[in-house]
């Protein structure tokens, strides 16, 4: 099983509402990944997990709060979002090295969020 | 911070003919990979380059990574239609899992 698995695929939220996004892989990977992808943008890393703890937060405000359950699971809980948030996010898992990231990322098919 | 810049932006080439990207960083390189986006999909590892100068083949693409391991390269040969996409270079900051993605390059292949 190669496969990062997210949901929902399509996410329409208002901006008072509370929702999370889903991540699951079943490679054994220790390093998992948020990332943000506006339209026509590379993606943009937000979080990182290394063993299951926060180990690079790239000045995400705090209304998208990272939790990592388990080695398998990655969420991304979302909380009075605004507009300009709206984009693809995608989560991303590697397997652990000596130094890092030495090994290829594996992207799930990616959330489309819209915030209204 | 670490940067990658990688140009063109967009390309559209007739199917058959040639196509290169570039990424270029402002700091030394640990390593570089390649990804594809198709239209509307999600990024696909496509080949990691560790050493100086190193080069690899996949059928039609071909990768390098520069001596001095500040820049890259993609060549596909011979386009065709499914290789429409976006395709990004990207690297880590030495010793962490911090994945920097390029600009990206755009190709159209217009059959």
């Amino acid at each position: 099983d190669t496969e990062v698995t997210q949901t929902p695929k399509h996410l329409v939220m208002g901006m008072t509402n509370k929702k999370s996004l889903k991540c699951e892989q079943h490679m054994g990977h220790r390093a998992m990944y948020w990332y943000k992808q506006k339209a026509k943008k590379p993606p943009e890393l937000m979080f990182v997990y290394s063993y299951e703890k926060l180990s690079i937060n790239e000045s995400v405000p705090s209304r998208f709060s990272p939790e990592c359950p388990n080695s398998s699971l990655l969420n991304l809980h979302l909380h009075a979002l605004q507009p300009e948030d709206s984009a693809l996010y995608l989560c991303a898992s590697s397997q652990d090295g000596p130094a890092g990231g030495e090994s290829e990322a594996f992207f799930g098919q990616g959330t489309r969020l819209t915030v209204v | 911070g670490q940067q990658v810049m990688q140009i063109p932006q967009y390309q559209h080439v007739q199917e058959g003919e040639d196509f290169t990207t570039y990424c270029n960083s402002s700091t030394t390189l640990s390593n570089i990979q390649w990804y594809k986006q198709r239209p509307g999909g999600h990024p696909v590892f496509l080949i990691q380059l560790v050493k100086s100068g190193e080069v690899k083949k996949q059928k039609r693409l071909t990768f390098q990574f520069g001596e001095a391991k500040k820049n890259s390269s993609l060549h596909i040969t011979a386009t065709q239609t499914t290789d429409v996409g976006t395709y990004f270079c990207a690297s880590t900051a030495s010793g962490t899992y911090k994945y920097i993605f390029g600009t990206g390059t755009r190709l159209k292949v217009l059959a």
